[in-house]
C-alpha cells in the first residue's frame, strides 16, 4: 500500500451540494492526520487537523477511522471558492522530535455554478 | 501567526547556471526546515530536510551534490540548484514545523523554469 493514498478525482459538483474526500494510509503509528487545500500554483494551506476520531469546523468534517487507516473530508453546501485540491497529510517521525509530512497526490475539486 | 518568508516566488534561468531560494522564518525559530518539490499535478515530495547546524538529510534519489542547503542560522535556510537542467524545472516550497503538535508553515514557492 502507498504510505498515503486519495481518491484520484477530478470531482466536479454543483454549488451546494455535499462531497466527501476519502485518504488512506499506511503507517499505523500515526497519531496525527492533516488536510490541506492547494489553490493553482500556490502553496499548500492548512484546511482541518484530526487528532482522534473526528473534527468538525463549519461545513468541513474529518473523520478518522484507524481500524481501516482512513480518514475522510466531508465539505457541505459546497462553494465556488472551494474549487482546489485537497491534500490528505501525515506526518512522520523525522528524529530529534521534528516530522517530516507525507503529502497525497491530492483530490482535485471543482465546484461548478 | 507564524510565517515563513521564501523569494523568489519565480525564476527563469539557463540551463547550467545556479539558482539560489532563500526561506527566511518571521518571528519564530526554525530549528528544522523540509524542502519539497512538486511537478504539475503530482504530490509534493519531499527532497531534504535541513537542521540549523548540521548537514541536511536528502531523500533518495535526490542528489545532494546538485541540491545544496544550507541551514546557517535558526531563521534561515537556502536551496541552491546547482547546474541547472530543463527537468529542474519545478515548484520548489519549503516548510518549518512552528512548535508542538506538528504545527507547520509553509513557504509561498518559488517556481523554476530552467531554459
Amino acid at each position: 500500500r502507498k504510505e498515503v493514498e486519495q481518491d484520484p478525482g477530478p470531482f466536479n459538483v454543483p454549488e451546494g451540494a455535499t462531497v466527501a474526500f476519502n485518504c488512506t494510509y499506511s503507517n499505523s503509528a500515526s497519531q496525527s492526520f492533516f488536510w490541506y487545500r492547494q489553490d493553482c500554483r500556490k502553496e499548500p494551506k492548512l484546511l482541518m487537523s484530526v487528532y482522534s476520531s473526528g473534527n468538525e469546523d463549519g461545513r468541513f468534517t474529518a473523520q478518522l477511522n484507524r481500524a481501516s487507516q482512513y480518514i475522510s473530508l466531508l465539505i457541505r453546501d459546497s462553494k465556488l471558492s472551494d474549487s482546489a485540491t485537497y491534500l490528505c497529510v501525515v506526518p512522520g517521525d523525522s528524529g530529534a522530535g521534528s516530522y517530516q509530512l507525507t503529502f497525497g497526490k491530492g483530490t482535485k475539486l471543482s465546484v461548478i455554478p | 501567526g507564524a510565517v515563513v518568508s521564501q523569494h523568489p516566488s519565480r525564476v527563469i534561468c539557463k540551463s547550467g547556471t545556479s539558482v539560489k531560494i532563500e526561506c527566511r522564518s518571521l518571528d519564530f525559530q526554525a530549528t528544522t526546515m523540509f524542502w519539497y518539490r512538486q511537478f504539475p499535478k503530482q504530490s509534493l515530495m519531499l527532497m531534504a530536510t535541513s537542521n540549523e547546524g548540521s548537514k541536511a538529510t536528502y531523500e533518495q534519489g535526490v542528489e545532494k551534490d546538485k541540491f545544496l542547503i544550507n541551514h546557517a542560522s535558526l531563521t534561515l535556510s537556502t536551496l541552491t540548484v546547482t547546474s541547472a537542467h530543463p527537468e529542474d524545472s519545478s515548484f520548489y516550497i519549503c516548510s518549518a514545523q512552528t512548535g508542538e503538535n506538528y504545527g507547520y508553515t509553509f513557504g509561498s514557492g518559488t517556481r523554476l523554469t530552467v531554459v
